[in-house]
């Protein structure tokens, strides 16, 4: 089974902290993906990657960064959270076919 | 830009049928996708349409006309465990084949 892990299931972070949010894959796929979830918004893609050391915008990386340093790693940074950023992210990963496996999700909350 | 659209809510009785419809508008439409979600869960894969018609997968089947710009997800024999969100997704060849999520439907069956 595709395994798609995030290092914290909840967090609390103040205004202005910097935040990393962990996301590691154990199927060998070339494609990962950040998305936050919001009531009556859905799915909102954040950032994206298709091969190590490389990374695209998605719809709304402002506020945001993403390392991928190791294929199986695909990290999102806030450099500065504020309360705009309290939701739950996801963490996906995707094989060629765009079939995307996703992560159990990390709750933010940002006070 | 993509322009995906699901209804908000439904609800359904137990042993009953319910389609969930999703319009969307795509200038490089490369697939469409379902997803289930339950709450406080990471979503999960349910069915993958690129060519019209219809696909079955048990009680869950899937339709899509790209010339409509149409997909709807037919859910029968209901169960009380299939009340979840459920989220139509597109791939867009022209936004590097990522996908763009609807924002979901959730569906309440009632006894």
């Amino acid at each position: 089974d595709v395994k798609v892990t995030q290092s914290s299931r909840y967090l609390v972070k103040r205004t202005g902290e910097k935040v990393f949010l962990e996301c590691v894959q154990d199927m060998d796929h070339e494609n990962m993906f950040w998305y936050r979830q919001d009531p009556g918004l859905g799915l909102r893609l954040i950032y994206f990657s298709y091969d190590v050391k490389m990374k695209e915008k998605g719809d709304i990386p402002e506020g945001y960064s993403v390392s991928r340093e190791k294929k199986e790693r695909f990290s999102l940074i806030l450099e500065s959270a504020s309360t705009n950023q309290t939701s739950m992210y996801l963490c996906a990963s995707s094989t060629s076919t765009g079939e995307l496996f996703f992560g159990e999700g990390s709750r933010l909350t940002v006070l | 830009g993509q322009n995906i659209d699901q209804p908000t809510e439904m609800t359904a009785t137990e042993g009953a049928i319910v389609q969930i419809n999703c319009t969307y508008q795509t200038s490089g439409f490369n697939g469409l996708f379902w997803y289930q979600q339950h709450a406080g869960e990471a979503p999960t894969f349910l069915s993958y349409n690129v060519l019209d018609g219809l696909e079955e997968k048990g009680r869950f089947s899937s339709f899509l006309s790209r010339s409509k710009g149409y997909s709807y997800l037919l859910l029968k024999e209901l169960q009380m465990k299939d009340s979840a969100s459920y989220l139509c997704a597109v791939r867009d060849l022209t936004a590097g084949n990522k996908l763009t999520f609807g924002g979901g439907t959730r569906v309440l069956v009632k006894p």
